[in-house]
Formats: C-alpha cells, sequence, structure tokens
C-alpha cells in the first residue's frame, strides 16, 4: 500500500540553527500539507500546498518556515532559524484529490530544539 | 473560523465496555468529518468519514459515528472495546472546500485495560 514516508524521524538541533524536514507524498496525490504537534497539545495545520504554490498557511507558518516540491518528489519544509517552541512532532500528508477529503499523514519527524 | 471540541481528553475503559467519544464543531455551512486515530508509535490513519448520505457512518474496526446536524456533533461509538484499541482518537472537520484544510480537535486518549 502506498504511505506518505517523512525524514528524520528525529532531529535534535540547536536553537538558531536551520532544519530541513523532508517528505515524500503518494505519488499520484495533488494536495500536500504540513501539520504539527506539541507534546500534549493538537494537531495543528501549518500549511497547504498545491500546484506548486502555497495554497493556504496558518498564523504560525511564518517567514521562519517555507516549503518546497524542488523535484516532483519530495516536499520539504525548512525552518530557518530553529526556536525552543518549534519542539514539536511534524507531519506531513498528501492527498489525491479535492473532493475525497481523506488525508494520507506520514509518520511524523519529531524536532527537538535545545 | 471552524474549530473543533474534543471535551474527553483521556477515557479508560475495561475491554468489552461501549465507547463513546464526543466531538463538536462550529461551523454554519456544509461540513465534511472525520475521525483519525493514531496508535501508539504510528502515524494518523483514518478511521471513518462523513460527507453525505446516512448520518450514521461505519468505519474500519467496528467504529461507527454519528451526526447529529443540529447538535453538531460527531460522535465515535464502539458497542465493545478491544485493548488494541488504545490510542489517540482525533476529530477534524473539513468545511472549506477550496482550501481542503482539515481542523482537528484536541484528541482523546483512549486507554484500554485487559
Amino acid at each position: 500500500e502506498p504511505e506518505v514516508t517523512q525524514t528524520p524521524s528525529h532531529q535534535v538541533t540547536q536553537m538558531g540553527q536551520e532544519v530541513i524536514l523532508r517528505c515524500v507524498p503518494i505519488s499520484n496525490h495533488l494536495y500536500f500539507y504540513w501539520y504539527r504537534q506539541i507534546l500534549g497539545q493538537k494537531v495543528e495545520f501549518l500549511v497547504s500546498f498545491y500546484n506548486n504554490e502555497i495554497s493556504e498557511k496558518s498564523e504560525i507558518f511564518d517567514d521562519q518556515f517555507s516549503v518546497e516540491r524542488p523535484d516532483g518528489s519530495n516536499f520539504t519544509l525548512k525552518i530557518r532559524s530553529t526556536k525552543l517552541e518549534d519542539s514539536a512532532m511534524y507531519f506531513c500528508a498528501s492527498m489525491q484529490y479535492a473532493n475525497t477529503g481523506e488525508l494520507f499523514f506520514g509518520e511524523g519527524s519529531r524536532l527537538t530544539v535545545l | 473560523a471552524q474549530s473543533v471540541s474534543q471535551h474527553n481528553h483521556h477515557v479508560i475503559l475495561s475491554e468489552a465496555a461501549s465507547l463513546e467519544l464526543g466531538c463538536n464543531y462550529s461551523y454554519g455551512g456544509t461540513v465534511n468529518l472525520f475521525w483519525y486515530v493514531q496508535y501508539p508509535g504510528q502515524h494518523l490513519q483514518l478511521l471513518l468519514k462523513y460527507f453525505s448520505g446516512d448520518p450514521l457512518v461505519k468505519g474500519i474496526k467496528g467504529f461507527e459515528a454519528e451526526f447529529i446536524k443540529s447538535k453538531f456533533s460527531f460522535n465515535l461509538r464502539k458497542p465493545s472495546v478491544q485493548w488494541s484499541d488504545t490510542a489517540e482518537y482525533f476529530c477534524a472537520v473539513l468545511s472549506n472546500f477550496g482550501n481542503e484544510k482539515l481542523t482537528f480537535g484536541t484528541g482523546t486518549r483512549l486507554t484500554i485495560i485487559p
């Protein structure tokens, strides 16, 4: 069964460092998302991406965040200068068509900022 | 803006007990509703979804949910839980069909005691 894969599974970084989280969505999917979950809190929407551009982003997704789909397969989330409060589990998701509403999630990348 | 409330943060049940997890949403328009499950150490998986039609929807592993429009609710039920149902359960709503953005509730941690 096709699945969304994410790397790394866990990354520890120093505050102020840049981090890139990578995702390989399911190959025939058209919509891509990043969500995050701070420990003990709810899953929060960060950004959605369609047709090679951001379609919506949340207030959390400030100038420190960016997304790219550089080669038609990978979908990356970059945090330019990490803060302590960026520590969370980051989930990538993809969806095939707009009218399914069904997101397929990766297993997540745990980011720990020290 | 749409929001989702899950009032049960942690539910503990014995095996074979019946389960009902509450979910309420706030959005006046047409909604699509979902329950996702996250088993320990695994990614979010779709349990069931409601788009239209019969308000009682059945999902995987014996779960079902009922959409009650007048109460803005979409409660999850299972007549007899198993130890393997131990997981985190998230209700989610999709209300803006243009952006396809899922909004999640805070989640309910379900612990089943053998």
